[in-house]
């Protein structure tokens, strides 16, 4: 069973400041996406990474995929309280199926 | 991108009462759609694969004849859940696998079994 794992689970941080949170894999997915979701909703696609070593950045989020490409970081600079929402993980594996780590409840208190 | 409408976004049903959920794909022709149960502060876990034209392929653990999934057309599928009780009260979502195999998510129907 393919399982990731997300640290922290939850994180409060004041407006303005910087964090970084993770998802590690127990083993090798194609490909590592990065999801929102805001409560009651459905979770929003922020990013695709595929190869080891890969960075993407969206405006003030910075994703990274680790070399080996078990591992990936969210990097949020400045974050703001729009940030606010779950932060989920998730392992492409064949023909598409998803696996989703726990998430990680992020709070930006203005 | 697929836009992908879910209905209803919440129902409220009495134990053993059965509820179908709906999930659109409203401007691409889905042959894959995916149905998620997401219970408070966890995350998405997959039920099952929805085929148009044929079964559906449920994940282990999964009660194929309580969970009732029928995609009869490239844009709709949907979700009976059966004889409901208070256990299957959770969060249901629908994806639909578009163009260069990208998903693309409804929003969701909450799901209270009294």
């Amino acid at each position: 069973t393919q399982l990731l794992e997300q640290s922290p689970q939850f994180l409060s941080i004041q407006e303005g400041e910087n964090l970084t949170v993770y998802c590690n894999s127990s083993s090798v997915f194609s490909s590592l996406q990065w999801y929102r979701q805001e409560p009651g909703e459905g979770p929003v696609l922020l990013v695709t990474v595929v190869t080891g070593g890969e960075v993407k950045k969206l405006k003030r989020l910075t994703f990274q995929f680790g070399d080996a490409r078990k591992d990936s970081s969210l990097h949020i600079t400045a974050a703001q309280p729009g940030d606010t929402g779950l932060y989920l993980c998730a392992g492409v594996g064949a023909n598409s199926k998803l696996t989703f780590g726990k998430g990680i409840t992020l709070s930006v208190r203005p | 991108g697929a836009v992908v409408s879910q209905h209803p976004s919440w129902v409220i049903c009495k134990s053993g009462t059965s509820v179908k959920i709906e999930c659109r794909s409203l401007d691409f022709q889905a042959t894959t759609m995916f149905w998620y149960r997401q219970f408070p502060k966890q995350s998405l876990m997959l039920m099952a694969t929805s085929n148009e034209g044929s079964k559906a392929t449920y994940e282990q653990g999964v009660e194929k004849d309580k969970f009732l999934i029928n995609h009869a057309s490239l844009t709709l599928s949907t979700l009976t859940v059966t004889s409901a009780h208070p256990e299957d009260s959770s969060f249901y979502i629908c994806s639909v696998k578009g163009q260069r195999e990208k998903l693309f998510f409804g929003s969701g129907t909450q799901l209270s079994v009294l």
